[in-house]
């Protein structure tokens, strides 16, 4: 498969706790992107990080990519209660079509 | 700020019906693409569109599915005869030219009984 792996599946922390998800993919990419996904809601774009960049930041959002080891990381610091979603890595390519992995489903306790 | 919009949001139909559901892309952009996601799965890719055609299609993506652009603001998707197994939300996308970020509509939730 040519789509991303995350883990893990689901990940339940403490209001201001920091959480991490991870991704692996198995074929080269152009981009890696970050999608959350309200419950029953579609996809918003958080993230992108090209594959000659190792490290972004957006707010409270750092994503890593390590080519070498077709894995990324997204890291939300300082979680609060509306950062509960399901999180997707997706590939992209240069016909810009998206492959998402499985998602990591994240809720935050208050 | 400019969003993609779906209509509708829920559709339920019996097996073997026609479908078409409809998305208004951002008035700029350029690129379209429909996903579906079955409960409790990944999103899935299935068919992207430039320039009044087919740029791409998945497996998924078979003799019983087309996309139109009948105008210059509707892209829709038809089902030509449904199966329990289409039964997923459909997600219409859009980007434009030279940006890989993709901006999704809410989703159409289609019930095949």
């Amino acid at each position: 498969s040519q789509q991303g792996e995350e883990d893990p599946q689901a990940l339940s922390i403490q209001e201001g706790e920091n959480a991490t998800m991870n991704c692996s993919y198995k074929t080269s990419i152009n981009n890696l992107q970050w999608y959350r996904q309200n419950s029953g809601r579609g996809l918003v774009h958080l993230i992108l990080i090209r594959s000659n960049e190792r490290e972004k930041h957006s707010g409270r959002l750092r994503v890593t990519l390590d080519t070498s080891k077709k894995s990324s990381s997204l890291l939300i610091t300082a979680s609060r209660a509306a950062d509960t979603a399901s999180y997707f890595c997706a590939r992209d390519s240069n016909d810009y079509k998206l492959s998402f992995g499985a998602g990591t489903t994240v809720t935050v306790r208050a | 700020e400019p969003e993609v919009t779906q209509t509708p949001s829920h559709q339920v139909t019996q097996m073997g019906q026609e479908v078409i559901l409809r998305c208004v892309p951002i008035s700029n952009h350029l690129y379209f693409y429909w996903y579906r996601q079955i409960l409790g799965q990944k999103v899935e890719f299935l068919v992207s569109f430039y320039n009044n055609e087919i740029s791409e299609k998945s497996e998924i993506f078979d003799d019983q599915f087309s996309v139109e652009r009948p105008d210059g603001s509707n892209f829709t998707l038809k089902i030509r005869s449904t199966k329990l197994e289409d039964s997923a939300m459909y997600f219409c996308a859009s980007n434009r030219d030279g940006a890989y970020e993709q901006y999704f509509g809410p989703g159409t939730r289609l019930t095949v009984t």
